[in-house]
């Protein structure tokens, strides 16, 4: 058990719908990332939180939102979802902000998101 | 631009058989930092080594080994006497000094010990 929760762990959904995935991180950890796998793409970085504040942006498409809160748990928002946005989300977290050095992160167990 | 590749798709050994999965990597930085993450068919991502550019030092961890040669910008990982409990999707990940903690995963490999 890496200590960073996830949910839901499944989510079932229909194209159109908007859903909000939760992250808790690590007990200490301020720094929050989010993950997508897909069997076409693989393991995607999505979006870095520090402490609340955006740190990086990776391939996120605009339909998706994350944010974190004072509480440093975090939401990744997808709306208006499509067929292909069915993948495994995985929230990820470390100690501190990694822009230097780099810190270890340690994933949750995922949310498989399946939209119909 | 950064890249991992991971050429083995699939690997299947018997049980007690060594194994080394590869990993080549791709990177403009002076200094970054590679990982290994073991994918079991429950679905989670389990940490298993982080190394530095500046620690060419191989290390073992019981039947775990990982050889790490910047000359070749390689990062494989052995196990050693494969057990059925090893069966998984391994990854290996490469992450740069200013990439905002971005990991770039490999495609992964999939690892089947038969017994």
């Amino acid at each position: 058990d890496s200590g960073v929760t996830q949910t839901p762990k499944h989510l079932i959904t229909a194209t159109g719908q908007r859903v909000t995935l939760r992250c808790s991180p690590r007990s200490g950890d301020l720094s929050v990332y989010w993950y997508q796998q897909s069997l076409d793409q693989g393991l995607q970085f999505l979006i870095h939180y520090y402490n609340g504040e955006e740190r990086a942006k990776g391939n996120i498409l605009e339909r998706f939102s994350a944010q974190q809160f004072p509480d440093l748990h975090s939401e990744l928002n997808l709306s208006s979802l499509e067929l292909g946005d069915s993948a495994l989300y995985f929230c990820a977290s470390s100690v501190k902000d990694s822009r230097l050095p780099q810190e270890t992160q340690y994933f949750g167990p995922g949310t498989r998101l399946l939209v119909l | 631009a950064q890249k991992v590749t991971q050429a083995q798709t699939e690997i299947s050994v018997v049980e007690k058989e060594d194994v080394t999965l590869d990993c080549v990597y791709e990177t403009r930085d002076t200094t970054y930092y590679l990982f290994w993450y073991k994918q079991p068919p429950s679905g989670e991502l389990v940490f298993l080594i982080r190394r530095n550019s500046f620690d060419e030092q191989n290390e073992i961890s019981g039947r775990y080994s990982w050889n790490f040669q910047k000359s070749t910008s390689s990062f494989n990982f052995t196990i050693t006497a494969s057990q059925v409990v090893d069966s998984a999707v391994y990854f290996c990940a490469l992450s740069g000094y200013n990439q905002g903690g971005k990991l770039i995963f490999g495609q992964g490999t999939e690892l089947s010990v038969k017994p």
